[in-house]
């Protein structure tokens, strides 16, 4: 078992530019969470899917900002028109039914 | 909804010393409270849990304790070694497949 896949690992993008993070689950693992950490600051959850399906997007800014895992391939997060402050660490994290999350490595997202 | 509160944010410890953290949770429904340890660079990495059915668990020289009456839960960590350096993070949630909700972290620095 590979375990969460995130990729890419770092990703540098202009301002203005769009960004896209991918995670693959465990395998058996139905159920995914995006969270963003910020340099020296906890992890804030963005959105929690699962297959086709969002079913907590309470911690998603409202713009620019969206995610989907579709039926078949990855978990893909979005941010459009990046700017400055998007810049951080953004883990993805993987259960099965039930809890005990499993994180990926997470992406490094630089804005520059 | 939840919110989880954390302290101390940095601990210092010598070597062969315990470190202890606490962490409140403001939901009482909230029944699965995790504990996990992050590294430089690194993913957050499960450690420890407990549910909410349970005081206390242990694993070797880590244990967490759980006080529902008061909202807490502390992790206890004796013979500290360098290699637990690291920041600490609890997490709280209710049901099952339902996001985490994290507290700030702590810092820990076991020195020689």
């Amino acid at each position: 078992n590979a375990g969460v896949m995130q990729n890419p690992r770092h990703l540098v993008r202009r301002r203005g530019q769009e960004a896209r993070l991918r995670c693959s689950p465990m395998k058996g693992h139905s159920h995914v969470y995006w969270y963003r950490q910020l340099p020296e600051e906890g992890l804030k959850f963005m959105v929690y899917l699962q297959k086709e399906n969002i079913i907590d997007e309470s911690g998603m800014p409202k713009e620019r900002f969206s995610a989907e895992f579709p039926k078949e391939g990855p978990s893909i997060l979005r941010i459009q028109q990046v700017v400055r402050g998007d810049s951080a660490a953004y883990f993805c994290a993987s259960s099965p039914e039930g809890n005990g999350y499993t994180f990926g490595s997470g992406t490094r997202l630089t804005v520059v | 909804g939840e919110n989880v509160e954390q302290h101390p944010s940095t601990l210092s410890v010598q070597e062969g010393d315990s470190a202890v953290i606490k962490c409140t949770y403001s939901d009482s429904a909230s029944n699965y409270f995790p504990w996990y340890k992050q590294e430089l660079g690194k993913r957050p990495q499960l450690i420890i849990d407990i549910r909410s059915n349970v005081g206390e668990k242990k694993d070797q020289r880590i244990a967490v304790t759980l006080n529902k009456t008061a909202k807490h839960f502390s992790l206890h960590i004796t013979e500290t070694q360098p290699e637990d350096s690291a920041v600490y993070f609890c997490a709280a949630t209710y049901g099952t497949a339902s996001k985490l909700t994290f507290g700030t972290g702590t810092r820990l620095q076991v020195t020689l």
